[in-house]
């Protein structure tokens, strides 16, 4: 079956460094697609990002990811974290179930900014 | 456009109690799933609906999770009896229907129970 892969459990960063948040896949199926959500304390998962080209850079509040066939991945990254980015991020994949909307999580990795 | 609506946002119950957590999907979607959040398993799925349909029952949960779709707008998780393990979160998420959509997802019920 499909899995996704996220290295970090935890990413601990000062206000105004970068970050990047690995995600990585298998699935045997090549149509697609993946995501990005955001989780804030107490809060709804919300989409981030979403991407189902390869090699194409997603962008959206501040955040981007390109998704790479080539190595498997669809890592998060941005340039300049602040505070209120302090948040549980998950990253899904859609492969085998492209006709229903389930999705194959991440295990999450918070990210805590601090100033 | 209202969200996914979970109710209630927090439940404390006695072990062996039977608790039952409400759900309104998105107007208009197809699909709908329950899962259960905590810090060790992160999401774990507990129910998937399509047109009103169970399509998939956790298996690890069968024997006292028993989710219902009455009608297209409402769902309903029932745990029975509930045990001090099953304080976590629960999710209620709604979708469209096809992968490239996106997963709409409630605010959750915080569960405890002692």
């Amino acid at each position: 079956g499909d899995s996704v892969t996220q290295t970090e459990g935890l990413v601990t960063l000062t206000e105004g460094l970068p970050v990047k948040l690995n995600c990585t896949y298998q699935t045997a199926y090549s149509d697609v697609a993946f995501f990005w959500y955001v989780q804030h304390l107490n809060e709804a998962p919300k989409l981030l990002l979403r991407s189902s080209t390869d090699n194409k850079r997603t962008e959206h509040q501040g955040f981007h990811a390109t998704l790479h066939k080539s190595s498997s991945s669809f890592h998060l990254q941005k340039s300049s974290v602040q505070l209120s980015d302090s948040a549980l991020y998950f990253c899904a994949l859609s492969g085998h179930n492209t006709n229903t909307g389930k999705l194959t999580f991440g295990d999450g990795t918070v990210l805590t900014v601090k100033p | 456009d209202a969200g996914v609506t979970q109710t209630p946002r927090h439940e404390v119950a006695e072990k062996g109690q039977t608790i039952i957590l409400k759900c309104e999907p998105v107007s208009g979607h197809n699909d709908l799933f329950w899962y259960r959040q905590t810090k060790i398993q992160g999401l774990e799925l507990l129910s998937y609906f399509r047109s009103k349909s169970l399509m998939e029952d956790g298996g690890a949960f069968k024997d006292r999770f028993k989710a219902e779709m009455l009608n297209s707008s409402f769902s309903t998780l029932k745990i029975q009896p509930t045990e001090p393990k099953d304080s976590a979160v629960y999710l209620c998420a709604s979708s469209l229907g096809t992968g490239k959509n996106t997963l709409y997802f409630g605010a959750g019920t915080r569960l405890s129970v002692l």
